[in-house]
């Protein structure tokens, strides 16, 4: 089946640093590509998003591009805030797979003064 | 409007309790979901309705029971619950079941069984 690994965390930075938090991917034919992010105490927001391959995208500064020869879909930013402090999840969905979300297991970040 | 709203936001129940979480959105979505999450956790699919018709149930236990009265809204009635049932309860809904349809979530119910 479908599967999404993610750098496991917590990743800690001090602000204005560069992130980048891994994740690849497993699934047949061409899956849809996401990143959520999860605030304390909140539900998911969709971050950005990418639906065929070489596609970027980006919002709030924060980039991944589809990358298929790789089966990669890393997030950056290149300088992080306080307030970016957050849980990021990758996730897929494959027509192959009803279209469910799959889930990476999650990367904790943490961004210091 | 392009939130999903949950209500109640805190939920303390028992174990011989019936409760039921809502969910409503107004972005005339025709998919809707229920997940799961436990602490330091992805969420993990219950229930997905499509066209309110339940498409998806994955294998969760009878003390949870879904609902979908209209296109905008979404129950999920609880009954006889574990303390292990203790999560976030996510409601989150698409346009439709396409991959490309991103999912837009609420903020979720957090159930404490005691």
């Amino acid at each position: 089946g479908d599967s999404v690994t993610q750098m496991e965390g917590p990743v800690t930075l001090s602000e204005e640093a560069f992130l980048t938090i891994n994740c690849t991917y497993t699934a047949t034919g061409y899956p849809s590509l996401f990143w959520y992010v999860q605030y304390p105490g909140e539900g998911l927001q969709l971050l950005l998003k990418a639906t065929k391959a070489d596609d970027k995208g980006s919002n709030k500064g924060f980039e991944a591009t589809y990358r298929k020869e790789t089966t990669s879909f890393h997030l950056e930013k290149g300088s992080v805030q306080v307030s970016d402090s957050a849980v990021y999840f990758c996730a897929l969905s494959n027509n192959n797979a009803g279209n469910m979300l799959t889930f990476g297991g999650g990367t904790r970040l943490m961004v210091k003064p | 409007d392009t939130e999903v709203t949950q209500t109640p936001k805190h939920l303390v129940m028992g174990m011989t309790n019936k409760k039921s979480l809502k969910c409503e959105q107004h972005m005339g979505h025709r998919a809707m979901y229920w997940y799961k999450q436990k602490a330091k956790k992805p969420p993990e699919l219950m229930f997905v309705y499509s066209y309110e018709k339940l498409s998806i149930n994955e294998s969760v236990p009878s003390r949870f029971s879904p609902e979908c009265p209209n296109s905008s809204l979404l129950n999920l009635h609880l009954h006889a619950l574990q303390p292990e049932d203790s999560a976030l309860y996510l409601c989150a809904s698409s346009q439709g079941r396409g991959s490309y349809n991103e999912q837009f979530f609420g903020p979720g119910t957090r159930l404490t069984v005691l």
